[in-house]
């Protein structure tokens, strides 16, 4: 199947720092990517969805400001959380949409665990 | 918005037992997905479902796409240890975007 890479898997940083969570797809080009944000135990809370050369579309109750997305190629897509807070900790999640078909699948990242201290 | 009720919300079983879960919605949906999320990892594609009344396999995973289009099932024959792990619902739009459901957790006695 079709691979993403998500990096950094694991990132500690102090409150008030911005953090830079990298997506990409390594074997497909993808116009499309998700950003998700899951909580332990429950279930992947859409943030926002990523276009290729235009601006993200935020889901309802996602600061843009705060969660800045950018998807400059088609093979890349960034999160970075500024200012983090520990309220932002969280495991973060991108998604890419596999081309081509009406209703494409969607093949996920490692996911990202943000710890704000 | 739309919203994916996912029963049940936890299982424990014994080794070679088989096991069943569902999701249902008030919306239709034209695929339907199913994924395993293990601790500390992004949710692996088990199987998808494009068709009402679809049946499909998936080595000793078997799901359905209900005919009405509001729901589906997955079934997990002969577990095994390594089946451990969180299983998830999801259903797309023509939009593509995936709605998931809240997750059933997994645990299997050796």
């Amino acid at each position: 199947g079709a691979v993403v890479s998500q990096h950094p898997s694991r990132v500690i940083c102090k409150s008030g720092t911005s953090v830079k969570i990298e997506c990409r797809s390594l074997d497909f080009q993808a116009t499309t990517m998700f950003w998700y944000r899951q909580f332990p135990k429950q279930s992947l809370m859409l943030m926002a969805t990523s276009n290729e050369g235009s601006k993200a579309t935020y889901e309802q109750g996602v600061e843009k400001d705060k969660f800045l997305i950018n998807h400059a190629s088609l093979t890349l897509s960034t999160l970075t959380v500024t200012s983090a807070h520990p309220e932002d900790s969280s495991f973060y999640i991108c998604s890419a949409q596999y081309p081509g078909q009406v209703d494409e699948k969607l093949f996920f990242g490692s996911g990202t665990q943000l710890s704000v201290l | 918005g739309q919203q994916l009720n996912q029963s049940p919300q936890s299982m424990f079983i014994q080794e070679g037992e088989d096991v069943s879960m569902n999701c249902t919605s008030s919306s239709i949906f034209n695929t339907w997905l199913w994924y395993k999320q293990d601790p500390g990892e992004g949710p692996v594609l088990l199987i998808a479902l494009y068709k009402a009344g679809e049946l499909t396999s998936n080595g000793r995973l078997t799901a359905q796409f209900g005919i009405t289009r509001k729901d589906s099932f997955l079934n997990i024959s002969a577990s095994i240890p390594s089946d451990v792990g969180i299983y998830f619902c999801a259903g797309n739009t023509n939009a593509g975007k995936s709605t998931f459901g809240d997750g059933t957790t997994l645990t299997v006695k050796p």
